[in-house]
């Protein structure tokens, strides 16, 4: 079975912390995803990476970067957190080449900035 | 254009009922369209997906409607469960597969 891990399922920081979110997919998939979950607004993608020390920017990338130095780490960095970033972060990681493109999710964490 | 909308936001349904979730799209390039489920505390996980070369896709209790030329795809959840109560969310992408546009989700309720 796939797991996806994350290191925190509560997270409360105040603002402007600096704020690091792991992941880590022990299925050796390439693809790996940050996304926030907010009610009425689904998921919605900060950034992914195709490949170790690769990364791309999603369609909410302010604020945030990420950090990939391994395979199975992708790491989500929030420089200066704000109260607009209280939210749910998901992981996810999925295979390149997969017909079907299935991503396999974290539980996420949940983190409140104060 | 990028966007999939989802609706409806929340759905209340008895025991046994058919529940109907359904998502529109815009960009006529997606390929691929899944449906996750989402049970509260847990990551959501693939329930079913469809690429438009077909209209309709069945898994157990669960079916995809796909109309291509509306450009719209719908979730009927036959016979439905109090054990199906959670957050379904439709998503499309470009390319079988890579990123995924999601859509704003339902939360589901079966009562018993």
């Amino acid at each position: 079975d796939v797991k996806v891990t994350q290191s925190s399922r509560y997270l409360v920081k105040r603002t402007g912390e600096k704020v690091f979110l792991e992941c880590v997919q022990d299925m050796d998939h390439e693809n790996m995803f940050w996304y926030r979950q907010d009610p009425g607004l689904g998921l919605r993608l900060i950034y992914f990476s195709y490949d170790v020390k690769m990364k791309e920017k999603g369609d909410i990338p302010e604020g945030y970067s990420v950090s990939r130095e391994k395979k199975e780490r992708f790491s989500l960095i929030l420089e200066s957190a704000s109260t607009n970033q209280t939210s749910m972060y998901l992981c996810a990681s999925s295979l390149i080449g997969l017909a079907l493109g299935e991503q396999y999710f974290g539980p996420g964490t949940r983190l409140t900035v104060t | 254009q990028q966007q999939v909308k989802q609706s409806p936001q929340s759905l209340i349904v008895q025991k046994g009922g058919i529940p109907i979730i359904n998502c529109a799209y815009e960009n006529t390039a997606f390929d691929y369209f899944p449906w996750y489920q989402q049970f509260p505390g847990k990551g959501p996980a693939l329930l079913i997906a469809i690429r438009p070369d077909v209209s309709e896709k069945k898994e157990g209790r669960f079916t995809i409607s796909f109309n291509k030329s509306a450009k719209q795809f719908s979730l009927h959840i036959m016979d439905s469960q109090p054990g199906d109560s959670a957050t379904y969310f439709c998503a499309a992408s470009l390319n079988q597969g890579g990123k995924l546009i999601f859509g704003q989700g339902t939360e589901l309720s079966v009562k018993p």
